[in-house]
């Protein structure tokens, strides 16, 4: 039978433009915060992290914002290029009988047209 | 470093085989965990080993998965017998001591169960 698979929210923007990922998080006991981004083919990177005593940090091309208040992350990328075309997750750390599990969102599918 | 290295990439099964996902993890990093990626949930964390010790085993689905990690270098997750259902792409990742650390993904392995 037809299997029928959630579609992505999806991101496109032209090349040269900055592109902002947003992801909100569901644990408010959450206190580290990453960025991962998963070409095809591939399995997920690392991007970018983030404390929970932070609400800014940048990278090269990228920033992470975190909102503690409406439990909102975004990841904003500059100067978009093809090569950033892939899929990305934000992952939120919350601790676990005394380890910490990261936990991943649905993801956000970012389209780079030349 | 070589990264997490798994195997097989792709594997192909009719249902009712007896499916093994091989994990090698980077040399030093003591935790390790299975994720399942599909469409429909997105990445789910099966099971997390800390120093070669099952942690979490919730993720798991059901009996018929099973997870091993005999030493520091090397873990397996076995699907016995395997269906349909189970057909998605596993990855492996590791990743160092501490609350606040990222994660490192193999290249999974896309599996078909026919």
């Amino acid at each position: 039978g037809e299997s029928v698979g959630l579609h992505l929210p999806t991101l496109s923007v032209q090349e040269g433009d900055n592109s902002i990922i947003n992801c909100a998080y569901s644990n408010s006991a959450s206190d580290y915060f990453i960025w991962y981004k998963q070409e095809s083919g591939k399995g997920p990177q690392f991007i970018i992290d983030i404390r929970s005593n932070m609400d800014k940090r940048q990278g090269q091309r990228v920033t992470v914002l975190l909102n503690k208040t409406v439990k909102h992350l975004s990841l904003q990328i500059a100067a978009t290029q093809p090569g950033d075309s892939a899929v990305y997750f934000c992952a939120e750390n919350y601790a676990s009988g005394g380890s910490y599990i990261p936990t991943f969102g649905r993801g956000t599918s970012l389209i780079v047209h030349p | 470093d070589a990264g997490v290295i798994q195997s097989p990439r792709h594997e192909v099964t009719e249902m009712g085989q007896e499916v093994t996902l091989r994990c090698k993890p980077i040399s030093g990093h003591d935790y390790l965990f299975w994720y399942r990626q599909t469409m429909m949930r997105g990445l789910e964390l099966l099971i997390y080993f800390n120093n070669n010790v099952p942690i979490d085993d919730s993720g798991m689905p059901e009996d018929r998965f099973s997870a091993k990690m005999p030493n520091a270098s090397f873990s397996t997750l076995k699907i016995q017998p395997s269906e349909p259902r189970d057909s998605a792409v596993y990855f492996c990742a590791s990743s160092s001591t501490g609350r606040e650390e990222k994660l490192f993904f193999g290249s999974g392995t896309q599996l078909s169960v026919l």
